[in-house]
């Protein structure tokens, strides 16, 4: 079974652009999250997405959005971009969600914003 | 507030000992544990996960330890072997929180 992919790889931008990372599920997983990594901060959880909804929310600013379509994909979208925002973006898909299952990890989305 | 902590920013173990890594955790509504490894350039790789049902789960090499009146959990690897050194993170979740708190991390060096 094919893991979670994630697209781009490796994405440059400058501040006051926009981005939008993607990223597919473990078939059959319907729950879908995103988080940062950035040096010294460890994991930091930016959503979930279950069917579409969104059932939890990081605490980070409105310029971090995401979406779930119903073949369960999820799109996350960086608006306005800031220097602080370079890191790795990382996606993770479960059956149910994290409170219940196993989360697995794509390989990420390296953001660097200059 | 950092709800889950690894104080240990590094652990060097020789090939062959046990490595044990921990992590604590000041939520009591955190009922379900996990530990990731992490590579260079590559996403998190689940190893092994607890309910806070159990005080014990062993897989192969793998035992997670969870001390819930302490609110601490370790992993212990034995023997430890060159490709285990990475980066390994402890995870929390609370029931219905749908997410995971994460740890800073231990970065695990295995000497030959």
């Amino acid at each position: 079974k094919a893991g979670v992919t994630q697209t781009p790889r490796y994405l440059i931008k400058t501040r006051g652009q926009q981005v939008t990372l993607s990223c597919s599920p473990i078939s059959g997983h319907r729950s879908v999250s995103w988080y940062q990594q950035t040096p010294g901060q460890g994991l930091q959880f930016l959503f979930e997405y279950f069917s579409e909804t969104q059932r939890n929310k990081g605490n980070f600013p409105g310029r971090f959005s995401g979406r779930q379509f119903s073949n369960s994909r999820s799109e996350m979208n960086v608006s306005t971009l800031e220097l602080g925002d370079s890191a790795l973006y990382l996606c993770a898909s479960s059956l149910q969600g994290p409170s219940t299952d196993t989360q697995y990890f794509g390989p990420g989305t390296r953001l660097t914003v200059l | 507030d950092q709800q889950v902590k690894q104080n240990s920013p590094s652990l060097s173990v020789q090939e062959g000992r046990i490595s044990i890594l921990n992590c604590d955790y000041t939520n009591s509504m955190f009922d379900y544990f996990l530990w990731y490894k992490k590579y260079p350039a590559e996403g998190p790789t689940f190893l092994i996960s607890i309910s806070s049902i159990k005080d014990k789960n062993e897989d192969g090499r793998f035992t997670v330890f969870l001390n819930k009146s302490a609110k601490h959990l370790s992993l212990h690897i034995v023997p430890s072997q060159p490709g285990d050194s990475a980066v390994y993170f402890c995870a929390a979740s609370a029931k219905g929180a749908q997410k995971l708190v994460f740890g800073q991390g231990t970065r695990l060096t295995i000497n030959p």
